[in-house]
Order: C-alpha cells, then structure tokens, then sequence
C-alpha cells in the first residue's frame, strides 16, 4: 500500500460546483498535513495547511480525520481559474520530517 | 517563508553527458530535498541533502548516478550524469524545517536527446 494515495481523477466539473477530493495517508504518527497545488509546468505551491479541528481559507475547506487516516479538501463555488493539479502532503512520524506527497489530482472546471 | 532559485531554468542535452543543477536559497536551512517528477507524473524524492554529511538516497537512485553536494545551509547541487533520454524530467529542489510546510524551487525542466 503506498503511503499516500489520492484519486487521480481527472475531476471534470462545471463553473460554480463544489467539489471535494480525499487523501489517505498509511502511517498513523504523521503529524502535519498539507494540500498543494501545482499548475501545469510550474512547481507546487501550498495552499493551505491541515489543522485538526479543520480549518476554511474563503471557498477552501480542509479537514483532517485521524482515525480514519484522510485528509479532504473542499472547494466550493468553483472557478476556471482553479484547474490544477491538488497534491496532498504528510510529514512526521516515526522522527522523520521528510514529506511524502500524494501523486495529485487533477481538477478541470469548464464554462 | 523561503525563496528558491534555481539554475538552469531548461536545458537540452546529449545522451552521455552530464548536467548540475544550482539551488539556492534565501535562508539558511538544515534540509534540502531533490525531487524529480516526469511529465504527468507525481513527485518522486530522489535524496535529501544536508550540510556537512553525505545525501541520503531514496530507494532507486544512488550516488554515482545523481551527485549531491551541500557546502553550505543556503546551497545545494544536483548533478544528473551520463544522461540518458530516460532521464527527462523535471527537477526540483525543495526545503522544508521540521513539520512545516515546504518550498519548492521553480524547477529545471531537463531533455535528453
């Protein structure tokens, strides 16, 4: 099982819908989570941090599940300008803070 | 926050030769990780580089192949060497402290013929 799995899609949605995406992780200590986006050709950029009790940035919404093991991200009235690839990404545990990332998904919002 | 530079931006290469890749930060930091991510394809962490000790690699890569030094905490390379058209990719290096989130560098975006 690979450490961090997420759902390639592509997730094809129309301007204006809500869309979420899911991220589990394998390793039960990590400690910090993360959601990243990178456009096509650029590098990856953080968008927000995964805090336990959940936490908004305007249409964005991430929520951690530690039982479980997911991480989600919500976004909400969605723009063209959010087509991108999402990457999440979990650090610690087990005293190491290399960061393992997900291999993304990729959202289209189409007119 | 840290601001990374990378040098070169792109380059076009021979199969057999080799290629190093400058990062450069504007803060001093212990960990400096080198990643590789093929077209469409997720990241994959090639070693992770810290100052005074030798570059840990992660499984599949080795030394002799991917070069690292570290002279310092704001400075890293990467050297990809007798290339091979299999070796194509994005490079990118990253810094991240602790449990914090990490940067990432603009990337250098590698062609071999």
């Amino acid at each position: 099982r690979k450490e961090v799995e997420q759902d390639p899609g592509p997730f094809n949605v129309p301007e204006g819908a809500t869309v979420a995406f899911n991220c589990t992780y394998s390793n039960s200590a990590s400690q910090s989570f993360f959601w990243y986006r990178q456009d096509c050709r650029k590098e990856p950029k953080l968008l927000m941090s995964v805090y336990s009790s959940g936490n908004e940035d305007g249409r964005f919404t991430a929520q951690l599940n530690r039982a479980s093991q997911y991480i989600s991200l919500l976004i909400r009235d969605s723009k063209l300008s959010d087509s991108a690839t999402y990457l999440c990404a979990v650090k610690g545990g087990g005293g190491s803070y290399i960061p393992t990332f997900g291999r993304g998904t990729s959202l289209i919002v189409h007119p | 926050s840290a601001v990374i530079s990378q040098k070169p931006s792109r380059d076009i290469c021979q199969r057999g030769t080799s290629l190093t890749i400058q990062c450069q930060v504007d803060s001093q930091v212990t960990m400096m990780f080198w990643y590789r991510q093929q077209p469409g394809q997720s990241l994959t962490l090639i070693a992770t580089a810290n100052q005074g000790s030798e570059a840990t690699y992660e499984s599949g890569f080795v030394i002799d192949k991917f070069p690292i030094s570290r002279p310092n905490l704001t400075f890293s390379t990467l050297t990809v060497s007798n290339m091979s058209p299999e070796d194509s990719s994005i490079y990118l290096c990253s810094v991240g402290q602790g449990a914090g989130e990490q940067f990432f560098g603009p990337g250098t975006r590698l062609t071999v013929l």
